[in-house]
Parts: C-alpha cells; sequence; structure tokens
C-alpha cells in the first residue's frame, strides 16, 4: 500500500516480555517518528529518524526502550520487560521533511501489557 | 508539563450548525500550528494549519483563528457533518519536527 504500515495491529504481552513493533515507511520518506498515545491522551513524541540516523530520542520513557532504522527505510522499536504502563498505541509517521503537515501516520500498534 | 492544551473532552453539535473547538498553549516560542483529525482505529490525519505570521487560515469547511496574545487558537467547522465525527488534535511543533498534541476533542455531529 501507499501509507505507513505498522505490524502488528495488536499485541497483548504478559508484564516482563518483550516486544517489537515494526513500522514500514512511506517510500522514499527520510523522516521517521515514534510516538506513544496512551488512552484519553494525545500522541506523545518519543524518537525521530532522519534516513538512519537516530537525531532525537529525548522522548523514550525510559531505558527499556530502543529503537533503531538500520537502513533508513523499516524502523523497529524495541520494549524490553513490559511494563502495565507500557500499555498504549504506538503510532509511527513518516515524512519528505519534518515539517508537521506532512506527516503521515500509520494506524498505530496497540500494545496491552496484562 | 502539558504545553497545549484542549480543554472539553467532547463536544456534540447537530448537523449543518458550527462546531468549534478550542485549543490553548502555554509556550510563546510556537511559531506553528496544526489541526489533525482521528478516527477510530486510524493514525491521525493533518486537516489544517496556520502560521504564527497570520490569524486565520480558511480550508473549505474548515478554519483556523490564532489569538497569540491569549495564547488560543479555536477550530470551525462550518457546516458540521455526520463524517466529521472524530476526534481533533491540536498540535504545534517543537525544534522544527516533534509534534507536542493536547488531549484531543472528541467531536459527535448528530443527524
Amino acid at each position: 500500500g501507499a501509507g505507513v504500515s505498522q505490524s502488528p495491529r495488536y499485541k497483548v504481552a504478559k508484564r516482563g516480555q518483550d516486544v517489537a513493533l515494526r513500522c514500514d515507511p512511506i517510500s522514499g520518506h527520510v523522516s521517521l517518528f515514534w510516538y506513544q498515545q496512551a488512552l484519553g491522551q494525545g500522541p506523545e513524541f518519543l524518537t525521530y529518524f532522519q534516513n538512519e540516523a537516530q537525531l532525537d530520542k529525548s522522548g523514550l520513557p525510559s531505558d527499556r526502550f530502543f529503537a533503531e532504522r538500520p537502513e533508513g527505510s523499516v524502523s523497529t522499536l524495541k520494549i524490553q520487560r513490559t511494563q502495565q504502563e507500557d500499555s498504549a498505541v504506538y503510532l509511527c509517521a513518516s515524512s519528505l521533511d519534518p515539517t508537521g503537515n506532512t506527516i503521515y501516520f500509520g494506524e498505530g500498534s496497540w500494545l496491552t501489557v496484562v | 508539563d502539558q504545553q497545549v492544551k484542549q480543554n472539553s473532552p467532547s463536544l456534540s453539535v447537530q448537523e449543518g450548525r458550527i462546531s468549534i473547538l478550542n485549543c490553548d498553549y502555554t509556550n510563546s516560542m510556537f511559531d506553528y500550528f496544526l489541526w489533525y483529525k482521528k478516527y477510530p482505529a486510524e493514525g491521525p490525519t493533518f486537516l489544517i494549519s496556520i502560521s504564527s505570521i497570520k490569524d486565520k487560515n480558511e480550508d473549505g469547511r474548515f478554519t483556523v483563528f490564532l489569538n497569540k496574545s491569549a495564547k488560543h487558537l479555536s477550530l470551525h467547522i462550518v457546516p458540521s457533518q455526520p463524517g466529521d465525527s472524530a476526534v481533533y488534535f491540536c498540535a504545534a511543533p517543537i525544534g522544527g519536527y516533534a509534534l507536542n498534541f493536547g488531549k484531543g476533542t472528541s467531536l459527535l455531529v448528530t443527524p
């Protein structure tokens, strides 16, 4: 498809389990973003890549969160030793440039930690 | 610390009437604002934006007003349609790329 694709769409993890969330950005988009949206909240910035370089990871909530984009295309957000407070929708977005009005969001990966 | 605030979690409007969604911000360095629309189980989609050098931007049925002295912006939808029922987020970029979102306002347009 032409849009940002995320997988899995839904993930239930037991507390303490590691999870990996995948994002396929729109082809040719150099910028890639991860956001976390908790229930009843707006999306919160996690991290930003320009090609394979992670330029900003200031929003990652703890060192259990790790993101990579090794070849400048597909990105993976990994959460180690998941906790209940990690339950949220994880949104990936991509853009040709970083300006807000050209950012395209995926449908999100819904993570529930039980 | 919430720098973009949407204080109304929900709004119900009759079809054909005007919907007004409000947003306040605290960071005077913000110079660009965006509104996103989000349907259930979908990602946010860009709706309309406004630069701080303007006080109004219009796109079809959607108009955004910016009052910098009050640090307030509003999104007007007129006439409202049932398909406008969605969650609307106000956002402002920090550092040129990281979007700071409000908590959203859920709009219901009733026939």
